[in-house]
Parts: C-alpha cells; sequence; structure tokens
C-alpha cells in the first residue's frame, strides 16, 4: 500500500519566517491534496496539485509537486497566527477510495 | 451552504454500547467516506460509498458498519463498543475523488470508556 511521510513531524516558527513542509511518497503520485486542519475542526481544503511540476499559489501559501521525486512541498511565506494548525497531505491514487494521507505536520507559529 | 454535517460532536460510550454517527451532505456527491483519526495516526479510511446502494471496506473496517440509501445520508454503526474504537471520525465527500477535492465534516469526538 502507498505510503506518504511528512516532513517535519512539528515545526514552531516565528511569526514572519518562511516554513516548508515536505510530503514523500513510497510510490508514484497521481496527484496530491493540502488539507489545514485546525485543532478540534475539521480539514479545509487548500490545494490541489495534479501534474508533475504543477506549482500553485494561495494568498502566502505555495505548493508544487515533483512527480519524479515524488514529493510535494508546501511553502508559507511570512507566516501568521492565522497559519498555525495541522497541514496534511493526501493522494488520490487513482481509484474510489478516497485519499491515503500523511501523519500530517503540526505547525506553531510564536509571536 | 452546509456541505457536509455531522452529528453528534461529541459522544462517551461505555464499552459494549452501540451507536450510529450521522453524515449527511447537500452537494450531491456520490462517493462517500469514514476516516478516523488517532494521535499521530493520520487518517484511516474505514467505509466508503461510490453511490446508494453501494458501499465497500477501506483499510480499517473492524467493529463498524455503514448503510448508503441515499445520495444525500452515510451513517457509521458502531457495534458492542470497544475502548479502541475511541477516536475523531470525520464523514468526507466528492464529486470524483481523482480530480476534486473530498470536503469534510467536522468531525465526531467520540471516547468509550
Amino acid at each position: 500500500s502507498q505510503e506518504l511521510e511528512q516532513s517535519p513531524q512539528s515545526l514552531i516558527v516565528q511569526e514572519g519566517k518562511n516554513l516548508t513542509i515536505n510530503c514523500t511518497s513510497s510510490k508514484t503520485l497521481y496527484g496530491l491534496y493540502w488539507y489545514k486542519q485546525k485543532y478540534g475542526e475539521g480539514l479545509i481544503f487548500l490545494m490541489m496539485l495534479q501534474k508533475g511540476g504543477e506549482e500553485k499559489s494561495h494568498e502566502k501559501i505555495t505548493a508544487k509537486l515533483d512527480e519524479k521525486k515524488q514529493q510535494s512541498s508546501l511553502h508559507i511565506t511570512a507566516s501568521q497566527p492565522s497559519h498555525a494548525g495541522i497541514y496534511l497531505c493526501g493522494n488520490p491514487g487513482g481509484g474510489a477510495d478516497g485519499l491515503t494521507f500523511g501523519k500530517g505536520t503540526h505547525l506553531i507559529i510564536q509571536p | 451552504n452546509a456541505g457536509v454535517t455531522q452529528t453528534p460532536k461529541f459522544r462517551i460510550l461505555k464499552i459494549g454500547q452501540s451507536m450510529t454517527l450521522q453524515c449527511t451532505q447537500d452537494m450531491n456527491h456520490n462517493y462517500m467516506y469514514w476516516y478516523r483519526q488517532d494521535p499521530g495516526m493520520g487518517l484511516k479510511l474505514i467505509y466508503y460509498s461510490v453511490g446508494a446502494g453501494i458501499t465497500d471496506k477501506g483499510e480499517v473496517p473492524n467493529g463498524y458498519n455503514v448503510s448508503r440509501s441515499t445520495t444525500e445520508d452515510f451513517p457509521l454503526r458502531l457495534e458492542l463498543a470497544a475502548p479502541s474504537q475511541t477516536s475523531v471520525y470525520f464523514c468526507a465527500s466528492s464529486y470524483r475523488p481523482e480530480s476534486s477535492p473530498l470536503h469534510f465534516g467536522n468531525g465526531t469526538r467520540l471516547t468509550v470508556t
């Protein structure tokens, strides 16, 4: 079965600093979804990457998909307290059985 | 926009009790999913459905049952609750999972003691 490994597992960043979260797959990536989860709440969809080399941005968050490396990265520029939470990557796998998720990266923003 | 609605938000069960977690969506999605989330373990798929009347097992189906009588509703049944079922349960739906995102409910936090 496919596994997604996220790194780092947790991250403490000073407000205003940049950061990067990585998601590496054990198998070929057919696409990659990024979600954010605030503590005690549901998952909020951030971005979907469907092709190798694809890069998408929304506000201060940029995600890239490197198909050859079987990896995706999520980069946050000038972090803010609102960016705090758990970031999860998910791979659709090409079938009907939804997404396989990584274990998540806990992001804490220090003022 | 309601999206995916889960009830209840919290529940405490005693060992051996049963309950149904409710999930409904108003987006006319055919695909629906139940995940459980345990600390440090990510989300694990319990059951999924590709349309009314069709359900299939996911990665961790033991101890659970589902039904899909309508497009909107996808309840998850726990029979004979065990402490190992203490978790946060998320329901999700999608138009087409390989090319459109899953929409998640806010979760049900279940404790079995």
